[in-house]
């Protein structure tokens, strides 16, 4: 596709249930990242993905969630028994490679506001 | 961990030049990149240093000191439409993988 996408753009969700976020990247880029974003801070590491790999899950906050990337291409955040204190902007960005050329950086999806009452 | 650090809020006058500084510490430094992100909006690439000195990109520029730590984002000609936050971040590299790590965000304020 022609940029990052995300959906869905908001979700609103009660304090209990599951939501599953979904992120597809850049056609052919190889990094997958995922963020969470409070308003007026930077975007905070989640996870990371190589093409299917999950390298890196050390942002996690806890074992309600997870992420997983099947075939290398779309990536799904899941939050299980959400909480209040999981409501913010859930961000994906997208990198041509992972590995250390100078050139390449992140391209960041529209994100998802989720809402948990 | 990584450290990074940049101003929460600065306010400058349309037409004139602003510095936004960025310090930070890192343990396999592979670049700092700066974001431009509008209220609402995702993230925008601005710029990116892997050596020292001054990249120069039209009215920003950024410069980079690996031994300091240190980084700034330089706009001139400032326009009602640079009122955004801008986001500092610094590439990690670890085992062959890149990681990045954003700092807090600098909110501009341009005023007429």
């Amino acid at each position: 596709g022609a940029g990052v996408s995300q959906s869905p753009r908001y979700k609103v969700t009660k304090r209990g249930q599951d939501v599953a976020l979904r992120c597809d990247p850049i056609s052919g880029h190889v990094s997958l990242y995922w963020y969470r974003q409070a308003l007026g801070q930077g975007p905070e590491f989640l996870t990371y993905f190589n093409y299917e790999a999950q390298q890196d899950k050390s942002g996690l906050p806890n074992d309600r969630f997870s992420a997983e990337r099947p075939e290398g291409s779309i990536s799904t955040l899941t939050i299980q028994r959400t909480e209040q204190r999981d409501s913010a902007m859930y961000r994906c960005a997208s990198s041509l490679t992972s590995g250390g050329l100078s050139t390449d950086t992140q391209y960041f999806g529209p994100g998802t506001r989720l809402t948990v009452l | 961990g990584q450290n990074i650090d940049q101003p929460t809020e600065m306010t400058a006058t349309e037409g004139a030049i602003v510095q936004i500084n960025c310090t930070y510490q890192t343990s396999g430094f592979n670049g700092l990149f700066w974001y431009q992100q509008h209220a609402g909006e995702a993230p925008t690439f601005l710029s990116y240093n892997v050596l020292d000195g001054l990249e120069e990109k039209g009215r920003f520029s950024s410069f980079l000191s690996r031994s300091k730590g240190y980084s700034y984002l330089l706009l001139k000609e400032l326009q009602m439409k640079d009122s955004a936050s801008y986001l500092c971040a610094v590439r990690d590299r670890d085992d062959n993988f890149n990681k990045f790590y954003f700092g807090s965000g600098t909110k501009l304020n341009v005023k007429p």
